[in-house]
């Protein structure tokens, strides 16, 4: 199974500061077909995950340019270029390149 | 808009069985694979089972194998979770999600509660 590992767990940061969080898979998520099948997902409090960056680096419907994604083969990264409040809640990166599909522990962003 | 609202959720006892359901609308439900997703009481995500449209082809998680069966019927637009053989382990809020190997989980439902527990 691929394990990913996510840093920092938690993630204190200032309104209006950029945040960012890696993502290290323990094998490359590079796909026969050639595409890399990385997604990031947002968890607000008391909500069901949501969708924001899917293939690294695309974002998803509805989903705000202050957030990119970018890395590539075992190393990925979320950025958040200025937090707002409510980007609080938990980040989990999410592999997709082959079954079981794994899920990084989560990151909670919190504003200091 | 895509909706998906799950069913079933409740107290069982360990051993026991549940099915959950997962209506979706707004969408061609046949043409989107579907999965699974759970999350116990404080931790993270855990992908429990994916159904490809056609409802041919499945995947599971080594933890559910060979007690949970993943099901749809595209003519109710439902997505279905038989869970036999329950233990305190599967205790969770039970997501289910549209799949593809693109975007991976792209929309979610608002999960329902499964708690086994004597």
């Amino acid at each position: 199974d691929i394990v990913m590992t996510q840093t920092p767990l938690s993630s204190p940061v200032t309104l209006g500061q950029p945040a960012s969080i890696s993502c290290r898979s323990s094998q490359s998520l590079v796909h026969s077909d050639g595409n890399t099948y990385l997604s990031w997902l947002q968890q607000r409090p008391g909500q069901p995950p949501r969708l924001l960056i899917y293939k690294i680096s695309n974002r998803f419907s509805g989903v705000p340019d202050r957030f990119s994604g970018s890395g590539a083969g075992t190393d990925f990264t979320l950025k958040i270029s200025r937090v707002e409040a409510e980007d609080v809640g938990v980040y989990y990166c999410m592999q997709g390149t082959q079954f079981p599909l794994t899920f990084g522990q989560g990151t909670k962003v919190e504003i200091k | 808009e895509v909706q998906l609202l799950e069913s079933g959720g409740g107290l069982v006892q360990p051993g026991g069985s549940l099915r959950l359901s997962c209506a979706a609308s707004g969408f061609t439900f046949s043409n989107y694979a579907m999965s699974w997703v759970r999350q116990a009481p404080g931790k993270g995500l855990e992908w429990v089972s994916v159904i490809l449209g056609s409802g041919v082809n499945t995947f599971y998680a080594d933890s559910v194998k060979g007690r949970f069966t993943i099901s749809r019927d595209n003519s109710k637009n439902t997505l279905y979770l038989q869970m036999n053989s329950l233990r305190a382990e599967d205790t969770a809020i039970y997501y289910c999600a549209t799949y593809t190997r693109t975007r991976g989980f792209d929309y979610w439902g608002q999960g329902t509660l499964i708690t086994v527990s004597s």
